[in-house]
């Protein structure tokens, strides 16, 4: 069974700090990997999108970066954060070609 | 652009009561429809997805009916437990086959199931 792993679970960080969140996904080989986005009591917003190692293509502009280092990992991170940062990132893979996202437990942000 | 409306806002009911939350969307051809449930401090659950007109997908008692002609799929459950107390999200997925994982979320639904 496939597992999907999110670290840390929460973050309290200053405005202008560097940021890093990770993502491990373990039993599914070469899987689609996302990062979503979603402000405290709102919808979900899709940020990243990776279908192999070492390619990102970016969704939405929001100072964020993120990277594929290895087939199974997914980081998002930025230099300086922003308060408009705050919420909960969501982690998601999928099955190359289909279109469900199955997401992992998500690290909740607060940025102050 | 895709787009989906859902049951704005809260849903109260008690243990027993026949849930219904409304979801209906806008895209071009056939999307992929699912529901997806949240519960607090959780990432969102599959519950199930429909990909055809007429398509029903079900899991844990509650159900949905791909309408292509009123471009719906509302969430219904006969009898709700406390347990259920959740928020569910209405989706698509516009382009079949696609890696881009773009899904189109409504802004969710809570449900509060009193005991």
């Amino acid at each position: 069974a496939q597992t999907i792993h999110q670290w840390p679970v929460a973050e309290i960080k200053a405005v202008g700090s560097p940021l890093s969140l990770g993502c491990t996904i373990k039993g599914k080989s070469s899987p689609n990997l996302y990062w979503y986005w979603q402000a405290t009591g709102g919808t979900l917003q899709q940020l990243f999108y990776s279908i192999t190692v070492g390619q990102v293509e970016s969704v939405v502009q929001l100072n964020l970066s993120a990277s594929r280092p290895k087939d199974d990992q997914f980081i998002l991170s930025t230099e300086k954060l922003l308060l408009s940062h705050s919420g909960f990132y969501l982690c998601a893979w999928a099955t190359g070609g289909q279109n469900t996202l199955y997401f992992g437990a998500g690290t909740r942000l607060s940025v102050l | 652009g895709d787009s989906v409306t859902q049951t704005e806002g809260q849903v109260a009911l008690s243990e027993e009561d026949f849930l219904t939350i409304h979801c209906n969307y806008s895209a071009s051809g056939y999307p992929t429809l699912f529901w997806y449930v949240q519960y607090p401090g959780e990432g969102p659950q599959l519950l199930f997805r429909a990909s055809r007109d007429k398509e029903k997908g079900s899991s844990r008692g509650f159900e949905a009916t791909y309408d292509k002609g009123t471009t719906s799929f509302h969430l219904r459950k006969a009898s709700v437990q406390e347990s259920d107390s959740a928020v569910y999200y209405c989706a698509l997925s516009g382009v079949p086959g696609a890696n881009t994982g773009k899904l189109t979320f409504g802004h969710g639904t809570i449900l509060r199931v009193h005991p």
